[in-house]
């Protein structure tokens, strides 16, 4: 299977404690997302990579989350000093988008992310 | 300001008959929407699309349908099986690279 891969698929966590999540996109894919969706909702734009580039930020995604994409291809994210409000699934998305044109999101499984 | 909303949050329907799944989007400089289908433990995955200089398009046993004049969508499902039991959204972009989602409704098919 060559879809988007996330790890791990699930963490639990102190509140206080760092964690990261990694995703991997399909690899011909130029775009990456990060979402988080909490239960009952619909997924929340967090932010966007074209290649390397961070393109956008919500201003959902305060300081203590950053995220990578060194080298164009996989991505983290990564919360410092997690807060109980922090649970809840974080997925990544990718896809091959130029431009204006319409563009299809795949989606990872996500992490789902429990702070005690 | 933008946003995505739904009618209804669950509906149920009878294995066999069709569904409807109802939107309402109110940024009216959107100009591309997608429905996602999303079934417990994944992530969601996408059913058809539509841009705004149409009203309606099929796929396999799925028709949306846009109405700008009302700013509605909505998603048609043909003989509905129980494989399409899941958390449905809707979901706009309005020219940048935000893909903006509702809340979901969620279908239940009645064997």
């Amino acid at each position: 299977d060559t879809g988007v891969s996330q790890d791990p698929r699930h963490k639990i966590t102190k509140r206080g404690q760092n964690v990261t999540f990694r995703c991997d996109p399909i690899s011909e894919h130029n775009r990456l997302y990060w979402y988080r969706q909490t239960l009952g909702q619909g997924p929340e734009f967090l932010t966007y990579f074209q290649n390397e580039a961070q393109l956008e930020k919500s201003r959902l995604l305060s300081d203590r989350f950053s995220a990578e994409r060194p080298k164009g291809s996989f991505s983290t994210l990564e919360i410092q000093r997690t807060e109980q409000g922090d649970s809840a699934m974080y997925l990544c998305a990718s896809s091959l988008g130029w431009g204006d044109l319409n563009e299809k999101l795949f989606f990872g499984s996500g992490t789902q992310l429990s702070v005690l | 300001g933008e946003s995505v909303g739904l009618h209804l949050p669950t509906l149920s329907v009878q294995e066999g008959d069709n569904s409807i799944i109802n939107c309402a989007y109110s940024n009216s400089a959107s100009d591309y929407f997608i429905w996602y289908k999303q079934e417990s433990g994944k992530g969601p995955q996408f059913i058809i699309d539509i841009r705004s200089n149409m009203d309606k398009r099929q796929g396999q046993r799925v028709t949306v349908l846009l109405n700008k004049t009302v700013k509605h969508l909505s998603l048609q499902i043909a003989a509905t099986q129980p494989g399409d039991s899941a958390v449905y959204f809707c979901a706009e972009r309005s020219g940048g690279f935000k893909t903006i989602f509702g809340a979901g409704t969620r279908l239940f098919v009645k064997a």
